[in-house]
């Protein structure tokens, strides 16, 4: 069974504080997903990663960053939250595309952030 | 433009009635189409793949490529149906494209 976890289910900080959200998973999954979830708004990627030290911006990069130095473990960064950074966020793992394979995302439970 | 359109927020359907939730997509090449579901206090999950042809909790997905749709059906509702659910597409560049969702509410 895939494993995907998260390092908090709820996490509150402080408006310019700096906020590191953890994400480990345990299948040797190539790509690695960071992705926001707002009412009415559906989900959002943020940045997404397809190997060690890579990255790309997703929908919505502003205001975070990422760092992938293993592979299990994709970590987003807030440098200076703020309160509209206030959110529900996911993470989700997958093996690579692939001609041949039809893939899914795992996704871990879920960091509930609030920032005041 | 690659984009998936679930037009409807919110959709209730009484407990034993037929489901349909919609998704449209726009997408130049063959998609892969996707439907997850959210129950309360749960983690995202997959519920069904368009490739798989499969049917998951009596929810069933067809890809109409001639109206860019793959809309989720069951014949039955059920009242643990309730949840939200996402369409999504995946691109070749290995994103995922999700709809905005539809929450499903299934009224005793």
């Amino acid at each position: 069974d895939v494993k995907v976890t998260q390092s908090s289910r709820y996490l509150v900080k402080r408006t310019g504080e700096k906020v590191f959200l953890e994400c480990v998973q345990d299948m040797d999954h190539e790509n690695m997903f960071w992705y926001r979830q707002d009412p009415g708004l559906g989900l959002r990627l943020i940045y997404f990663s397809y190997d060690v030290k890579m990255k790309e911006k997703g929908d919505i990069p502003e205001g975070y960053s990422v760092s992938r130095e293993k592979k299990e473990r994709f970590s987003l960064i807030l440098e200076s939250a703020s309160t509209n950074q206030t959110s529900m966020y996911l993470c989700a793992s997958s093996q690579a595309w692939s001609l041949m394979t039809s893939y899914e995302q795992y996704f871990g439970p879920g960091t509930r952030l609030t920032v005041t | 433009a690659q984009r998936v359109t679930q037009p409807e927020k919110l959709l209730s359907v009484f407990k034993g009635a037929p489901v349909e939730l919609k998704c449209n997509y726009s997408y130049s090449g063959s998609p892969e189409l996707f439907w997850y579901v959210q129950y309360s206090r749960q983690r995202l999950q997959l519920l069904l793949r368009h490739i798989s042809r499969e049917s998951i909790k009596g929810f069933t997905a067809d890809l109409n490529k001639g109206e860019t749709s793959f809309h989720l059906k069951k014949p039955f509702a059920q009242e643990e149906d309730s949840a939200m659910y996402y369409c999504a597409l995946r691109n070749r560049d290995d994103k995922i494209i999700f709809g905005k969702g539809t929450r499903l509410h299934i009224l005793p």
